[in-house]
């Protein structure tokens, strides 16, 4: 099955700092998926970015697809971004599931 | 208004013990989802349904039973509960299969 690399497995920033946290994968995708796991626990969906780019606030996300990797940015970082981000592809093959990496953690300190 | 919505939120047992968690959506939605994060927090899909038909059924241990009784709701029943089954258990769903997908809070299972 389709294989999804995510790095840094880890990232510390202060507040205010900018990153860049990439999701690599092995297969041609339908559907790619940021989140992002809040220190409570709640997924929330970031992105639906199977190609193209996105923007919204101060998150955008890139996806190109025919050198199979995505990128999330994260601009002017703030403590509430902290948590763990997650990218998630369903391969073209017609597995129809989402299938996880093992996400980025992120520390945002004040 | 709470989108997906999951109960219980934390479920503690014995092993053995059969249980049942919860979940419906209000957002209209056609697919729904059972996923499992582990300690690792390692994210997997165990099911999937489409207007209430199963459409993914991961390799799971047959204790575990999905039933959707209508398109809003997408139970998960667990027998003969075993400590490995200790875990965080996310509903999910989207409009239709491969849509953006919104998550439940959650229901985290520590079986003792």
């Amino acid at each position: 099955g389709i294989q999804v690399e995510q790095s840094p497995p880890d990232l510390i920033l202060q507040e205010g700092a900018n990153s860049t946290l990439r999701c690599n994968f092995s297969d041609s995708v339908n559907n790619l998926q940021w989140f992002h796991q809040n220190p409570w626990g709640q997924l929330i969906n970031l992105f639906y970015i199977p190609s193209g780019t996105k923007q919204n606030g101060r998150l955008s996300a890139t996806t190109v697809a025919t050198e199979r990797y995505s990128l999330l940015y994260i601009s002017s970082s703030q403590t509430t971004d902290s948590g763990v981000y997650f990218c998630a592809v369903e391969g073209q093959g017609g597995s129809e599931k989402l299938v996880f990496g093992k996400g980025t953690k992120l520390t945002v300190n004040p | 208004d709470t989108a997906v919505s999951q109960t219980p939120k934390y479920l503690v047992t014995q092993m053995g013990n059969d249980k049942s968690i919860k979940c419906e959506q209000n957002l209209g939605h056609d697919t729904m989802y059972w996923y499992k994060q582990d300690s690792k927090k390692f994210l997997k899909i165990m099911f999937s349904y489409n207007n209430k038909e199963l459409i993914i059924n991961e390799t799971v241990p047959n204790r575990f039973s999905p039933k959707s009784p209508d398109k809003a709701h997408l139970n998960l029943h667990i027998n003969s509960l075993e400590l490995g089954d200790s875990a965080v258990y996310f509903c999910a769903s989207s409009l239709r299969h491969a849509d953006t997908q919104y998550f439940g809070p959650g229901t985290r299972l520590t079986v003792l």
